[in-house]
């Protein structure tokens, strides 16, 4: 079935420091779509994005849907304490609703 | 909007008891969709409904399993036997499509413990 790698698997970096993950997967999506988890609490949607190449903003967070529609990447700057959580992406295929996700990235911020 | 609503938000039952978990989506979407979250197999989608129709429940994992929504504004997702094995976080998302664009929100959870 569909499967998304997503990498790395947990994070933990300083306060300041800039911050990547990716997600790759065998089949093409039309939309690729960010979610942050915190604990105790249900997937908050960071960033979407459906349309290849797009690159889009949300503060401190940028992510770009790949040319291939295979792939996607987050990127957070200067990162915060705030930003701890668990990070997902998430791929769908158009008109069938169904999300496939990632498996998470655990980032920690020291402060 | 106050978001999608689940109820409760925690659960713990002893095994063999009927578990029922609510769902209240966000008012004008109209697809609904229930997930489950554990640590071994991350998150998985169970059903998920569109204008109160289920369209996909290959993600059920057995006859021990059933959702139904009655109406727009309400769903629910029901454990009969529950087991131990049922427990996780279970998720409601809902959306809406439109103009090629369909993005999901995600409920608080129901913390699902069957002892």
């Amino acid at each position: 079935g569909q499967q998304l790698n997503q990498s790395p698997q947990s994070m933990f970096i300083q306060e300041g420091e800039d911050v990547s993950m990716n997600c790759t997967s065998s089949s093409i999506f039309n939309t690729w779509l960010w979610y942050k988890q915190d604990p105790g609490e249900g997937p908050v949607l960071l960033i979407a994005l459906y349309k290849a190449g797009e690159l889009t903003s949300n503060g401190r967070l940028t992510a770009q849907f790949g040319i291939t529609r295979k792939d996607s990447f987050l990127n957070i700057s200067a990162s915060i304490p705030s930003d701890v959580g668990i990070y997902f992406c998430a791929g769908q295929r158009s008109n069938t609703g169904k999300l496939i996700f990632g498996q998470g990235t655990t980032l920690q911020v020291k402060p | 909007d106050a978001g999608v609503i689940q109820s409760p938000r925690h659960e713990v039952t002893e095994m063999g008891q009927e578990v029922t978990l609510r769902c209240k989506p966000i008012s004008g979407h109209n697809s609904l969709f229930w997930y489950r979250q554990t640590m071994m197999r991350g998150l998985e989608l169970l059903i998920y409904f569109n204008n109160n129709v289920p369209i996909d429940d290959s993600g059920m994992p057995e006859d021990r399993f059933s959702a139904k929504m009655p109406n727009a504004s309400f769903s629910t997702l029901k454990i009969q036997p529950s087991e131990p094995r049922d427990s996780a976080v279970y998720f409601c998302a809902s959306s809406s499509y439109s103009g090629g664009e369909e993005t999901q929100y995600f409920g608080p959870g129901t913390r699902l413990l069957v002892l």
